[in-house]
Parts: structure tokens; sequence; C-alpha cells
């Protein structure tokens, strides 16, 4: 069965650094492309980024360009998101996502997704 | 990109049909047949309903069913049950490789 798990949130200051993990298994890591999708407290979803599944391609939404780096190991099965120059407004729930199980190519949807894990940006 | 818009809230007494909308743009949805939608219960992670505008994945309801039209996506729920009680959201490829979600809808069975 497939699991994602998610781990690494936590309370950290504004313009400090975080990076999330996101482990998965009962699936073939290496031919799927990964997303993070967040949550703000009470609030919406919001896509966040995408990494193809050789890690050629990534893409972000416009408010984390330049600040977050989505990037994969397929030998550990993993997927991170590395966080810095953190904001108020980054606060969320940060869930991992998979992309629809196209092999080898994207499907642009999520079919399994982790549990999520919550990061805090507060002084 | 601004979200994709859905109606804040829809409700539904057992037995009905309600059918969420979720407008979007010609950037959007209306270049792509690439919308899901997504069911969150409070507390808990998304989960899939919809896939490529009209298509279900294994193990959902037949209840549940999808639509589009230029740009705007529909998703419709019939013979309600007090468990479709719930966050719905929409979701768009928007182009260069991102995604875009809607508000959400929170649906509520009387």
């Amino acid at each position: 069965q497939v699991q994602l798990v998610e781990s690494g949130g936590g309370v950290v200051q504004p313009g400090r650094s975080l990076r999330l993990s996101c482990a998965a298994s009962g699936f073939t890591f290496s031919t799927s492309g990964m997303h993070w999708v967040r949550q703000a407290p009470g609030k919406g979803l919001e896509w966040v980024a995408v990494i193809w599944h050789d890690g050629t391609t990534k893409y972000y939404t416009d408010s984390v360009k330049g600040r977050f780096a989505v990037s994969r190991d397929n030998s550990k099965n993993t997927l991170y998101l590395q966080m810095d120059s953190l904001r108020a407004e980054d606060t969320a729930v940060y869930y991992c996502a998979r992309d629809g199980h196209c092999i080898s190519t994207m499907c642009y949807f999520f079919d399994y997704w982790g549990q999520g894990t919550l990061v805090t940006v507060s002084s | 990109q601004s979200a994709l818009t859905q109606p804040a809230s829809v409700s539904g007494s057992p037995g009905q049909s309600i059918t969420i909308s979720c407008t979007g743009t010609s950037s959007n949805i209306g270049s792509y047949n690439l919308v899901s939608w997504y069911q969150q219960h409070p507390g808990k992670a998304p989960k899939l309903m919809i896939y490529d505008v009209t298509k279900r994945p294994s193990g959902v309801s037949d209840r549940f069913s999808g639509s589009k039209s230029g740009n705007t996506a529909s998703l419709t729920i019939s013979g309600l049950q007090a468990e479709d009680e719930a966050d719905y959201y929409c979701c768009s490829y928007a182009g260069s490789g991102t995604l875009l979600f809607g508000g959400g809808t929170k649906l509520t069975v009387l």
C-alpha cells in the first residue's frame, strides 16, 4: 500500500530555514512525480511545488520562488522541501502528494497524500 | 495566479443532489482537461474524488461525477449521505508545470 510520511515541521523564527522530508513506500518512487501542497490554518489548499520523477524538472508557485527548493533522493525513496527565508505567511500544514500514477510522465493530479507536517513561523 | 472560484458553502438534504462549481479562466480550466476534485474531512488529508475532469478513481462512489463547460468545472454529488459532509476543492493544471486550487466549498448535509 502506498504510504507517504512527512517529517521536519516545527516552530521557526522568521527569516530562518527548515527542511521537510517525505518518506515514500509501497510504490516505485523513481517513476512518480511528487508535489508539495500546503494549507494555512483554517484556510484552503495551495499547491507549492512539483518535481518530476527523475528530478530534472521542478516548478514552484510564485510566492515561494527563490526561497524554497524541492529535491528528491530516489535511492532513499525520499522527497525534500528546503524552505529558506521563512515568513509568517508560510505557516501551514505541508503535505507531500504523489502525482497520479502516469509512469515517468506527469498526470497533474494528486492520488495519494501524506498526513502532513505543521510548520509555524513565529518569533 | 488567482485561485479558482468556488462557492464558500453549499447544502442539501440526504438523498438530494448538489453541484459545486469551480470557475477559472482560459489559461487554466478552459485550456486543459486536467481538473481534479478533492474531499477533505476536518483534520484529515485530502482525498482524490475526480481526475481528468470526469474520471473516478477506483473505490470512489459513483454518486460523485465531474464535468466541464468552458472555463467552469463542476462536481455533482447525487444521493447525498451524511458522510459526504466535508470540504471540497477543485484543482486545475495552469500551464508551465503549475497547478491551481479553488478556495474550497464547505458541504453541509442538512
